[in-house]
């Protein structure tokens, strides 16, 4: 398996910019997350799903942020308008079953001027 | 408040001598506690998963231990190539699914 995809690997945007990153999950797995990683606060779960539906949004900074999964094979997370506190390393994770080891993507690397 | 708290933050050895790095965390009913390694520029990788106190798991140079209030990644004789950051995360029963993740040990080993 290709592990867990996420495009794009480098986002520069600016202020106020729509931004939309992608995530592929392992095939089979039911559970998908999003997270942000940063110096000052580590990782932080934003959302996730089971079985494409959201279960918990809490971690969601702000209305600004919204993430979709359509099916089981693709997700986005989209921030618009962006700012420059966005600033962050966007990771995506899939796991197979609730508790399970979670298997991270690359990461999106993402700068807002 | 549920905490996840790891120390030191930043580790250098030598290379052979062993250490440990330590989790502290206060959460109620833990159901599971992960250890991962993430390397710079990539996503964290999954190293073990520990569920009870007194419960030990090793892979190479690396033993994960596990009590009430604590879990150690004990690093014996590491190489270089051990140098990463190690982050540890709980889950918690009745929270779901969600995870909460330390800001992890930046370890160096120097040839």
């Amino acid at each position: 398996d290709a592990g867990v995809i996420q495009s794009p690997r480098h986002e520069v945007t600016e202020m106020g910019q729509e931004v939309t990153l992608r995530c592929k999950p392992i095939s089979g797995h039911d559970y998908l997350f999003w997270y942000r990683q940063t110096m000052m606060r580590g990782l932080e779960l934003l959302i996730y799903f089971n079985n494409n539906v959201p279960i918990d949004d809490s971690g969601m900074p702000e209305d600004r942020f919204s993430a979709k999964m359509p099916n089981a094979s693709f997700s986005t997370l989209k921030i618009q308008p962006s700012e420059p506190r966005d600033s962050a390393v966007y990771f995506c994770a899939s796991s197979r079953l609730a508790g399970n080891e979670q298997f991270f993507g690359p990461g999106t690397r993402l700068t807002v001027l | 408040e549920d905490q996840v708290t790891q120390s030191p933050e930043a580790l250098r050895l030598q290379e052979g001598e062993s250490s440990s790095l330590n989790c502290s965390y206060t959460v109620s009913g833990l159901r599971g506690l992960f250890w991962y390694r993430q390397d710079p520029g990539k996503g964290p990788e999954f190293l073990f998963t520990l569920y009870s106190a007194g419960e030990e798991k090793e892979k190479e140079r690396l033993k994960a231990t596990l009590t009430k209030k604590e879990s150690f990644l004990h690093i014996t004789a590491p190489k270089p190539e051990d140098s990463a950051t190690y982050l540890c995360a709980v889950l918690r029963r009745n929270t779901g699914n969600q995870f909460y993740f330390g800001t992890g040990t930046s370890l160096t080993v120097i040839p």
